[in-house]
Order: C-alpha cells, then sequence, then structure tokens
C-alpha cells in the first residue's frame, strides 16, 4: 500500500519471545495506529500514536507496548508472546482523526507457537 | 452503547446483478461512516465516507451508500457485481475523537 509498509510480512515465534513489528510511513501523518484482526472480532484497536512520543492505548491494549521516536515510524512491541497473540497486525495511519479515512499497511502475518 | 452491525456474514451474488451489503449503527452522536474493503492477505482499503454533507455517497468502483438518519442505516449496493468484487467488506463509524467502532464484516462471493 502506497506510503506505509509493515515488516516484517510474517513471522513465526515461541511463546515467550519479545517481538517487534514495525509500521514506517512517508505520507508525513500525525496519526498511526496499531490494529489486530481476527476470526469474528473485526478489527480492534491497539494502540495508536498522535504524534511524537505521544501514544495512547486503545480496547485490546494488555500485552503490548509501543514506540514513536520519529514521526515515520511506530513500533510495536510484545513483550513476552502468547498464543493468543497469533493474529494478523495491521497498521494504519491518517491525517487527522480519522475524520477523513484510514490508510492500511498491508498487514503482519504473526504466530506465536 | 455505541456499534455497527453488518447484518450479513455473507452474500452471494452472480455477476452482473446488484450488490446489497447492510449496515446499522448504534451511536449518540451523528457519526462519520466508512466502508472498506479487503481482499485476501491485502491491508483495508477505503472505499467511501460519509461525513454529514450529501447522504448519497459515491465511491470508488462503482459503489455508493446510503445514510439513513431515521433507520441509522448505511448500506452499500452497486448496481452490477464483477468477480473482482469478491473480497470482505467492513462498515466503521467514527464517533468522536478516536473512537472508531469496526463491523464485525461482510463476506461477498460474486458467481460467474
Amino acid at each position: 500500500d502506497a506510503g506505509i509498509t509493515q515488516s516484517p510480512r510474517h513471522k513465526v515465534t515461541e511463546t515467550g519471545t519479545p517481538v517487534t513489528l514495525r509500521c514506517h510511513q512517508t505520507e508525513n501523518h500525525r496519526y498511526m495506529y496499531w490494529y489486530r484482526q481476527d476470526p469474528g472480532h473485526g478489527l480492534r484497536l491497539i494502540h495508536y500514536s498522535y504524534g511524537v512520543k505521544d501514544t495512547d492505548k486503545g480496547e485490546v491494549s494488555d500485552g503490548y507496548s509501543v514506540s514513536r521516536s520519529k514521526t515515520e515510524d511506530f513500533l510495536l512491541t510484545l513483550e513476552s508472546a502468547t498464543s493468543s497473540q497469533t493474529s494478523v497486525y495491521f497498521c494504519a495511519i491518517s491525517e487527522s482523526a480519522a475524520n477523513y479515512g484510514y490508510t492500511f499497511g498491508s498487514g503482519t502475518r504473526l504466530t506465536v507457537v | 452503547a455505541q456499534s455497527v452491525t453488518q447484518l450479513d456474514s455473507h452474500v452471494s451474488v452472480s455477476e452482473g446483478t446488484p450488490v446489497l451489503l447492510r449496515c446499522n449503527y448504534s451511536s449518540s452522536y451523528s457519526p462519520s461512516l466508512f466502508w472498506y474493503v479487503q481482499h485476501p492477505n491485502k491491508g483495508l482499503q477505503l472505499l467511501l465516507k460519509y461525513t454529514s454533507a450529501a447522504t448519497l455517497v459515491k465511491g470508488i468502483n462503482g459503489f455508493e451508500a446510503e445514510f439513513k438518519k431515521s433507520e441509522t442505516s448505511f448500506h452499500l449496493t452497486k448496481p452490477s457485481a464483477h468477480m473482482s468484487d469478491a473480497a470482505e467488506y467492513f462498515c466503521v463509524a467514527l464517533t468522536g475523537g478516536f473512537k472508531t467502532i469496526f463491523g464485525a464484516g461482510t463476506r461477498l462471493f460474486v458467481k460467474a
């Protein structure tokens, strides 16, 4: 997806290990979000950022932390991965407080074994 | 409580026939409403948005949606389905601040 990339695209990790997912944007948008997508649950917000070093929790933030040291990068960290965190993770960006809609990345498929 | 309900988890149509994907919302505020499409192994793509201007909103790829406040609905339609429309569709409400609510999704199947 133009202007926003996620890495890695796929990852398999073991229970208890730390994992960091990266979202990189070239649009200079202020707002960045991390969502997880699970069957039957749609998308659920994990954390979001409204500026460099400004972040806040979403509805499913337990077990996750984020950091944003530069406008273009938003990192999602699973401190100690659990099987319940197996999911597809999407990063999204928006120019303002979501009134114009989001631009989504292509997702990271994470499997915790 | 604020919510978005997509009334059908699956919809199947034949190519060339109309598409109707239904969405109802519940909100204390007048929301901004969106439809997104997700093709397999892809991120979500914005189809169209309603932000309190015209109640009939036209989007990409021939889709449109009508906001009906009296029915609290925002149904997505297309006059003629194409095979490439087969995907999952999400209705989304923005009710204020960062409160974005996603529907559970409707998977659209298009038969040749």
